[in-house]
Formats: C-alpha cells, structure tokens, sequence
C-alpha cells in the first residue's frame, strides 16, 4: 500500500531562520512526488513535482529534493507570509490518483 | 482565467438530507477528483474520474455519489448515509497524464447542523 508521512507535525521559526521539511514515502513505481502550499480555508497550491532520486527544484526561499525513500523542502530566511500547511504528495506507477501525506503545519514568526 | 470553480463555499446540511456540491473547470483536462480534508489528516479519496460517463470509487467513497456527464463538471452528492460528513471537500483536475500534478479549487466547507 502506498504510503506518505511527513515531519515534523508543526514548526515555528524565526523570521530569516532556515530549516527543512520531511517526507517519507512507500510506493510501488514512483511517477511523480509533489509539493503543495495550502492557507487555512483554501484549496493546496501547487509548488514543485520531483520525477527521480536526485533531482532538485528552486522557487523563491524553496527548494525541493528527493532520495528514493523522501523528499524535503528546504526553506531559506523565511519570511511571515511563508506561514502555511506544507503538503507532499505522490503517485504511484499505476494509478491515476494521489496519496496525500498529512502536511506540516509551518508558522514563521517576525 | 482558467481554473476549478467550487460552490458554494460554505454549506450546511441537515440530519438525513442529501446535498450536491458543485465543480466545473476550464482547463480542458480529462481527470478529475474529489477529497475530503479533516483536521490533522492528509486528503482523503473519495471519488475521481478519467473520462465522462465513467468514475471508480476512492478510498472513502461510502455514503458519496458522483456524476460525469460532462467533461468540465464532476459534482459530488453528499448522502445521508455518510454518518460523519462535516469536512473540507475539494475538487482537482489534471490533464490526466501519469505524473502530472493536480489543480484544485478553493474548496466547500460541509457543516451537519
């Protein structure tokens, strides 16, 4: 059975002080890893897909990478709007749908 | 602007009535999906479609049912024999390639009074 964690549960930072998130996945036949933003009350936005072990992508403070059992989104001199549930999610080599991890909670304090 | 409409964004729902909850898109993709969104836990299955007329059934499907007659709508009927249907509902498409990520809509907040 595919299966997504991630960690921590929450996380408080300092305005500017960097640090990174964990997801761990289990799937047979990964095809895509994916980062999601989402802000209370809205629907997840799309940040980053990662297709194989070893691949990186940067936007902005963010930046994603991949082993071939987890991801992390590393996030650097964050700022307060940088404050949201960060979601990993993946899909497996023969489905149509994605496993949702259960998001870390990120705060960024000024 | 291409998107995923949901609506309504707040809905209430009385002991033993059923309700619909509303998703159209733009995008001209050919899979769509709805989960479900409780405190602390990731999305939930519960419904997607790769093409209309046809839809398989997620994880937690029970007490849900959904229509494809059209390509840019996937509505979701909440029935009463989902004992448990307070949530955040939400609503995403994908061109339907393997591999490609999922867009969402800004979700309908269910509320049993």
């Amino acid at each position: 059975e595919d299966q997504v964690t991630q960690s921590p549960e929450a996380l408080r930072l300092q305005e500017g002080e960097s640090s990174s998130l964990n997801c761990s996945y289990t799937v047979s036949g990964l095809r895509g890893l994916f980062w999601y933003r989402q802000d209370p009350g809205k629907g997840p936005e799309f940040l980053f897909t990662l297709y194989s072990a070893g691949e990186e992508k940067e936007k902005e403070r963010l930046k994603a990478t991949l082993t071939k059992k987890e991801s992390f989104l590393h996030i650097t001199a964050p700022k307060p709007e940088d404050s949201a549930t960060y979601l990993c999610a993946v899909q497996a080599g023969n489905g149509q749908n994605f496993v949702f991890g259960p998001g870390t909670r990120l705060s960024v304090l000024p | 602007d291409g998107g995923i409409t949901q609506s309504p964004k707040y809905l209430f729902r009385k002991e033993g009535q059923n309700v619909t909850l509303s998703c159209e898109q733009n995008l001209n993709h050919d899979a769509m999906y709805w989960y479900r969104q409780d405190p602390g836990q990731g999305l939930r299955l519960i419904y997607y479609s790769q093409i209309v007329n046809d839809f398989q059934k997620g994880d937690i499907a029970e007490g849900y049912s959904v229509s494809r007659e059209k390509k840019e709508s996937f509505p979701l009927t909440v029935t009463s024999a989902q004992k448990n249907p307070t949530a955040f509902y939400l609503c995403a498409s994908t061109p339907g390639q393997r591999g490609t990520e999922a867009f969402f809509g800004q979700g309908t907040r269910l509320t049993v009074v």
